[in-house]
């Protein structure tokens, strides 16, 4: 079984759809989620970054973590066209050592106007 | 614009050669991440630096090597190619050495091609 696993999609939504993505883990110490857009030929950049379980929002998107369920997602609401990238999730255990990322594959998002 | 240059943007070369791809972090930051990302494999740690001192290791093959310059531009090289190490070769950078607490600001790849 994979660290950090992500249905790759693609997922093709209308504009205004409420989107959501997926990931789900089983190392239980990871602690730090993130989530990353990724447009194409472009790098990644960072969206949402939460700690433990719980909710975060800002502006259209909330990043949710259940840590009982080792599973986090990404709603997206009023998707635009613009929103349409790889979207990947990524967390870490963030321990004193310096444990890098483990990033999920990515799920691939369309916005159809 | 992430601030974090990486060249070049594309490269075409044989089985066997070498390469090197370079990264500059965006100003102030200390760590330097490199990544490789495939279709099937998604994004994978390589190695990061930190001031320049190797502070990480991920999944790099001894084939490749890297290392952080006094000015914190870094090189990535890469030896002895094959056909499987094409792939997109990012770098990202951050102002801590830790990347949970610390984003990461990601260049936007070199791009490999080996024939």
């Amino acid at each position: 079984q994979k660290e950090v696993e992500q249905d790759p999609g693609p997922l093709s939504v209308p504009e205004g759809a409420i989107v959501s993505l997926n990931c789900t883990y089983s190392n239980s110490a990871f602690q730090y989620f993130m989530w990353y857009r990724q447009y194409s030929r472009k790098g990644p950049e960072l969206l949402m970054y939460t700690y433990s379980s719980g909710n975060k929002e800002d502006g259209r998107f909330t990043a949710q973590v259940d840590k009982s369920s080792k599973y986090i997602s990404l709603f997206i609401r009023d998707s635009q066209p613009s929103d349409s990238a790889t979207y990947l999730c990524a967390m870490s255990v963030g321990d004193s050592g310096n444990t890098p990322l483990v990033f999920g594959k990515g799920t691939r998002l369309s916005v159809i106007a | 614009d992430s601030g974090v240059t990486q060249t070049p943007k594309h490269l075409i070369t044989a089985t066997g050669q070498r390469v090197t791809l370079r990264c500059s972090p965006r100003s102030g930051d200390l760590s330097v991440y490199w990544y490789q990302q495939s279709l099937d494999q998604g994004l994978q740690f390589l190695i990061q630096y930190y001031n320049g001192e190797e502070r990480a290791k991920g999944n790099i093959l001894e084939r490749f090597s890297a290392q952080q310059f006094p000015d914190l531009h870094s090189e990535l090289n890469l030896s002895s190619l094959e056909l499987g190490d094409s792939a997109l070769y990012f770098c990202a950078s951050s102002v801590g050495s830790r990347s949970y607490n610390s984003p990461l600001h990601f260049g936007n790849g070199t791009r490999l091609t080996v024939t």
